[in-house]
């Protein structure tokens, strides 16, 4: 069955640092995944994709995403943050049957000054 | 931008009301899904639907029910709510094909008291 794994439940980092949040997953076929920001009392909103090509997305707001399938990883980098980034940050793959999304639990990004 | 409308957005409710969670989408897309998030916790499909007519039950198990009637209209209804059913209830939609990407909406945050 696939699943997905965010390693950090709680991230903090101060302003202007970089920042890295992890997500692995597990699957036995062609993988397409996904990164999804939350901000407080609202949907999700997609910061970028990866469904083939390049190992290295780019997505908005700065943030960009490695593919390694020898690691089954996809983390999320963003190398200078700012406080509007703090959000929960989810991680997702498109299930086998594509017909619905599998979430990780999910990072909150906590950035101060 | 995606255009998809949840509403209402907070709802306070008394053991064994009915209850009726409003989704709608103006981008013509042909899939829609209902996700249960609790607080910490990750998305958990319940519902999801690929055309009019056409529903079918997500991997968590759950009391509700849905309909289809119109592309742009994917309502969620509890028949009687109980405690156990409060929760954040996000709607999303994406067009055919197995890469597309799910929008979704702002969400509804259900509590029943």
């Amino acid at each position: 069955a696939q699943s997905v794994t965010q390693l950090d439940s709680q991230v903090p980092v101060f302003e202007e640092a970089p920042v890295e949040l992890r997500c692995n997953y597990s699957s036995s076929v062609s993988v397409y995944l996904f990164w999804y920001v939350q901000y407080p009392n609202q949907g999700l909103q997609l910061l970028l994709k990866y469904l083939s090509g390049s190992t290295l997305v780019k997505g908005i707001n700065g943030f960009e995403a490695e593919f390694n399938k020898s690691q089954t990883s996809f983390h999320l980098r963003k190398p200078s943050v700012h406080i509007s980034d703090t959000a929960e940050y989810f991680c997702a793959v498109r299930n086998q049957a594509g017909t619905a999304l599998i979430f990780g639990k999910g990072t909150t990004l906590s950035v101060s000054s | 931008e995606a255009d998809i409308y949840q509403t209402p957005r907070y709802l306070v409710i008394g053991t064994g009301k009915k209850i009726t969670l409003e989704c709608s989408q103006t981008m013509g897309h042909d899939k829609m899904y209902w996700y249960q998030q609790d607080p910490g916790m990750e998305l958990h499909l319940i519902h999801y639907s690929y055309g009019v007519n056409s529903t079918e039950k997500g991997d968590l198990s759950s009391e509700s029910t849905v309909s289809r009637i119109r592309t742009e209209h994917f309502p969620l209804t509890l028949e009687s709510a109980r405690p156990s059913h409060t929760s954040q209830y996000l709607c999303a939609s994406s067009s055919r094909g197995r890469t597309d990407t799910q929008y979704f909406g702002p969400g509804t945050r259900l509590t029943v008291l």
